[in-house]
């Protein structure tokens, strides 16, 4: 059965901490992307790769960064969070071009106070 | 920028009844994907279009794309509470991507 992993489902960080929310998943994906997912605003990509050591932006990168040193793992990185960046983020990964399946994690509620 | 208008935002209906969601943009996708999402789980996909003139059919649901590749409908026929949840229509910018541009969503609460 295909996995995304988000290996933190709660989180509550203070403000100007730094964030670390780790993806992995187990389906040898070639893409990987970081969403967030607002009310009313449906989800807004922040990050993606289609290969180790490559990312691209998304639509709303800035106070973000990414890492991914292995295939199977992306992480998102806020370096100093913010009240704004309250949100649930999304993983997800999928092979390569257009029309496949893109597979979801469960989401990480991010809550900065 | 491209963007994705969905409609109606909010549906609350009885069991039994029909109902059809609208995905509107004015730009072109090389593909469309539906996708639905239950409260605390990431969305999962329903179906991909890919043709213009496209109509797909999942049992109870039945998906179009439009001729001209810009707008999409989900309709569903004699609808359940198990149908109740967030759907997400999502497009694909290009042939070789699969960088997808979201609609924001809407929420279907079907009543017993």
């Amino acid at each position: 059965d295909v996995k995304v992993t988000q290996s933190s489902r709660y989180l509550v960080k203070r403000t100007g901490e730094k964030v670390f929310l780790e993806c992995v998943q187990d389906m040898d994906h070639e893409n990987m992307f970081w969403y967030r997912q607002d009310p009313g605003l449906g989800l807004r990509l922040i990050y993606f790769s289609y290969d180790v050591k490559m990312k691209e932006k998304g639509d709303i990168p800035e106070g973000y960064s990414v890492s991914r040193e292995k295939k199977e793992r992306f992480s998102l990185i806020l370096e100093s969070a913010s009240t704004n960046q309250t949100s649930m983020y999304l993983c997800a990964s999928s092979h390569g071009g257009a029309g496949n399946t893109i597979y979801f994690g469960e989401g990480s509620w991010l809550t900065v106070v | 920028t491209q963007l994705l208008e969905q409609s109606p935002q909010f549906l609350s209906i009885q069991e039994g009844e029909n109902l059809t969601v609208y995905c509107n943009s004015s730009s072109v996708f090389s593909s469309l994907q539906w996708y639905r999402q239950e409260p605390g789980e990431g969305p999962v996909l329903l179906v991909t279009v890919v043709t213009g003139g496209e109509v797909k059919k999942l049992k109870r649901l039945t998906f179009q794309f439009g001729d001209a590749r810009k707008d999409s409908s989900l309709h569903i026929t004699a609808a359940q509470p198990g149908d109740t949840g967030l759907y997400l229509c999502a497009g694909s910018a290009s042939f070789n991507t699969d960088k997808l541009i979201f609609g924001t969503g809407t929420r279907l609460q079907v009543f017993p």
